[in-house]
């Protein structure tokens, strides 16, 4: 079963750029699932960030999108997080996760994440 | 409409059943997935593809839905099922996900 593993800085400045990378082991990011990014500000509720495909697709949350990237890595078996422009607001615990996205016999679809890192926390403050 | 809209808090008594809700148009066309997280801890998936439960989740977990409102039910509420409870889809236009805001969930 694969295990993600978040890593990166703790402290980020103000209008400096987070940068967040997430290790896979035990399994390979090659395949037919979306990596992704997800946080939560302290005491709030989970919020999207974005996925990449093995393909290398992306979508990122709207309200991001200006300031995220996201990329791949397959050589060493992970992927990473950017965020410019970083402001309070930002202070979250990161995840990474693997998400599934298909649909059924009845053309129903579904999406779920199952296989979540442990998190990183990121403080944004000089 | 993106959004998921939750209940932010329900109660069930220790053994009793409750159903907890999740609301939005994408859920026409998209089951919830539910995620239970417990303080400090990540989030761990509990129902997923309308009614499919993990390896490891235990059978009184359960899921439903019907027109745009998905449920999960926990059938005999255990103290350990205590926790803040999301649901997640993507969106109409099937390249955003979003998530509802989350019920907390207290085991009297």
């Amino acid at each position: 079963q694969v295990q993600l593993q978040e890593s990166g800085p703790g402290l980020v400045k103000p209008s400096g750029t987070l940068s967040l990378t997430c290790a896979a082991s035990g399994g390979s990011i090659s395949t037919s699932n979306w990596w992704t990014w997800v946080r939560q500000p302290p005491g709030k509720g989970l919020e999207w960030i974005g996925e990449i495909y093995h393909g290398g697709s992306t979508n990122y949350n709207s309200s991001l999108k200006s300031r995220v990237g996201i990329s791949l890595d397959k050589s060493k078996n992970q992927f990473s997080l950017n965020l410019n422009s970083v402001t309070a607001a930002d202070t979250a615990v990161y995840y990474c996760a693997r998400s599934t996205s298909s649909y059924d016999s009845t053309n129903y679809y579904y999406y779920y994440m199952d296989v979540w890192g442990k998190g990183t926390t990121v403080t944004v403050s000089s | 409409s993106s959004e998921l809209t939750q209940d932010p808090a329900v109660s069930v008594a220790l053994g009793q059943t409750v159903r907890i809700t999740c609301q939005g148009d994408t859920l026409r066309n998209y089951y919830a997935t539910w995620y239970q997280q417990k303080p400090g801890q990540a989030p761990i998936l509990v129902i997923y593809a309308k009614n499919n439960r993990p390896s490891g989740i235990p059978d009184r977990f359960s899921g439903s839905s019907s027109g745009n409102t998905a449920s999960l039910t926990i059938t005999g509420a255990q103290a350990e099922d205590e926790a803040n409870y999301y649901c997640n889809s993507r969106d109409s236009s099937g390249t955003h996900v979003v998530f509802g805001g989350g019920t907390k969930l207290t085991v009297l």
